[in-house]
């Protein structure tokens, strides 16, 4: 499977502050990459989807101005969530996909995030 | 109605037995299926992905799909203690992302304990 590293694994930031959480693609360039968010004992939830060059598409109910996306080249994508606030300690997840007649997504390690 | 459901769990299998994960999803349109193995406090990693009616195997693993009935499963032969996990079955979405890659939409995942 492919290959896909995530920055920092693991961050504990105190409320207010904000954080960059970096994806990328080692071994293809990914046109296409998904955040995720995962709370305890729930299942994925898609955030947004990063396209390079172009503006993130997000979910309904995802704050754009909150979780700030940039997708500056093929093999990276960056989320920073903004003023963090303790509701948003979660699992951030992304995902890469290596073209349009393959969907198979491969998912980055995952940052654990915890705001005080 | 949820569009890729799955029976939460937990399911306990004895080690050595066959264990069966099932997966149901809304849309008939829906062309690509996936399986997805994710432990605890890590993040999904592709079991397989199916895309044609029929079994497909892989080592302990097949991936079976029912297009006429929506529905995939997945069965573990010779389950292991170290086959447990949560499973996620993820199944294409209708919704193109503005990229090249399709999003996948996922189910709450079936949390499988294999007892040694």
């Amino acid at each position: 499977g492919a290959v896909v590293s995530q920055h920092p694994s693991r961050v504990i930031c105190k409320s207010g502050t904000s954080v960059k959480i970096e994806c990328r693609s080692l071994d293809f360039q990914a046109t296409t990459m998904f955040w995720y968010r995962q709370f305890p004992k729930q299942s994925l939830m898609l955030m947004a989807t990063s396209n390079e060059g172009s503006k993130a598409t997000y979910e309904q109910g995802v704050e754009k101005d909150k979780f700030l996306i940039n997708h500056a080249s093929l093999t990276l994508s960056t989320l920073t969530v903004t003023s963090a606030h303790p509701e948003d300690s979660s699992f951030y997840i992304c995902s890469t996909s290596p073209g349009s007649l393959q969907e198979t997504q491969y998912f980055g390690p995952g940052t654990r995030l915890l705001v005080l | 109605q949820k569009e890729v459901e799955q029976n939460s769990g937990p399911l306990s299998v004895p080690e050595g037995a066959i264990a069966s994960l099932n997966c149901t999803y809304s849309d008939r349109g829906s062309q690509s299926f996936f399986w997805y193995r994710q432990y605890s406090g890590k993040s999904p990693e592709l079991i397989m992905f199916i895309y044609s009616n029929g079994d497909k195997e892989d080592g302990r693993f097949t991936a079976q799909l029912n297009k006429a009935s929506q529905y995939v499963s997945l069965l573990i032969r010779d389950s292991q203690p170290s086959d447990s996990a949560t499973y996620l079955c993820a199944v294409n979405a209708l919704r193109i992302s503005s990229g090249s890659a399709r999003q996948l939409t996922f189910g709450s995942g079936t949390q499988l304990t294999v007892l040694p």
